[in-house]
């Protein structure tokens, strides 16, 4: 248990659906991240979220709409997927100060796009 | 950003120590260096971080040279569950720095 839970665990959805993933932290951290890893390939950072404001959006495509309504929750929307999209999605926080590079991450979506 | 280089991979046989060494030699002074360990399907743990010199925790130890360029994760006597992805970081806190490389896959056989 690392204090930061995501749900669905397993998500499988159409091309046409929407669907959102959820992401919760216990650790009163003030940022709270989304990474996608494909298989065998490295975790890429998507969105970063400090204070419920977005400071970081790696060039996701925008049917990946994320939102962060609170320190403590983030959620990843997503609409109109891709066979590609189909990932493991992880959520994680950490506490920013300086020097400090300790995330906590949860156990991550299983998403299927079919 | 400071850039990191891992070996791709290495192997291990049970009850050796490892020795996981990180290049990262335009690392800024505000950087610290830190590890994580990835199983398959899981998110990356954290398993430690340093400045400079040697720390140690009941996990790991990590060697930083004087100039920093470089650390070495060390993992004394592995086990069959240290089998993973090992990533080293560097970074000054910033949420931009929370960015993974490619990582060491380390496999521990019997």
């Amino acid at each position: 248990e690392t204090g930061v839970t995501q749900t669905p665990r397993h998500l499988v959805m159409g091309m046409t659906n929407k669907k959102s993933l959820k992401c919760e932290q216990h650790l009163g951290h003030n940022a709270m991240y989304w990474y996608k890893q494909s298989a065998k390939k490295p975790l890429e950072l998507m969105f970063v979220y400090s204070l419920e404001e977005r400071v970081e959006n790696n060039s996701v495509p925008s049917r990946f709409s994320p939102e962060c309504p609170n320190s403590s929750h983030l959620f990843l929307h997503l609409h109109t997927l891709q066979p590609e999209d189909s990932a493991l999605y992880l959520c994680a926080s950490s506490q920013v100060t300086g020097g400090n590079t300790e995330a906590f991450f949860g156990q991550g979506t299983r998403l299927t796009v079919v | 950003l400071a850039k990191t280089t891992q070996p791709i991979s290495m192997d291990s046989y049970e009850g050796q120590e490892v020795n996981i060494t990180c290049s990262h030699n335009n690392i800024a002074t505000n950087d610290y260096i830190t590890w994580y360990q990835q199983f398959p399907s899981q998110g990356p743990r954290f398993i430690i971080q340093g400045y400079k010199t040697k720390v140690t925790n009941e996990v790991a130890s990590l060697f930083i040279p004087a100039d920093r360029k470089s650390s070495t994760l060390s993992l004394p006597r592995v086990s069959l569950s240290d089998t993973a992805v090992y990533y080293c970081l560097v970074g000054d806190g910033r949420y931009s720095t929370l960015t993974f490389g490619k990582g060491t896959m380390l496999l521990v056989s019997p």
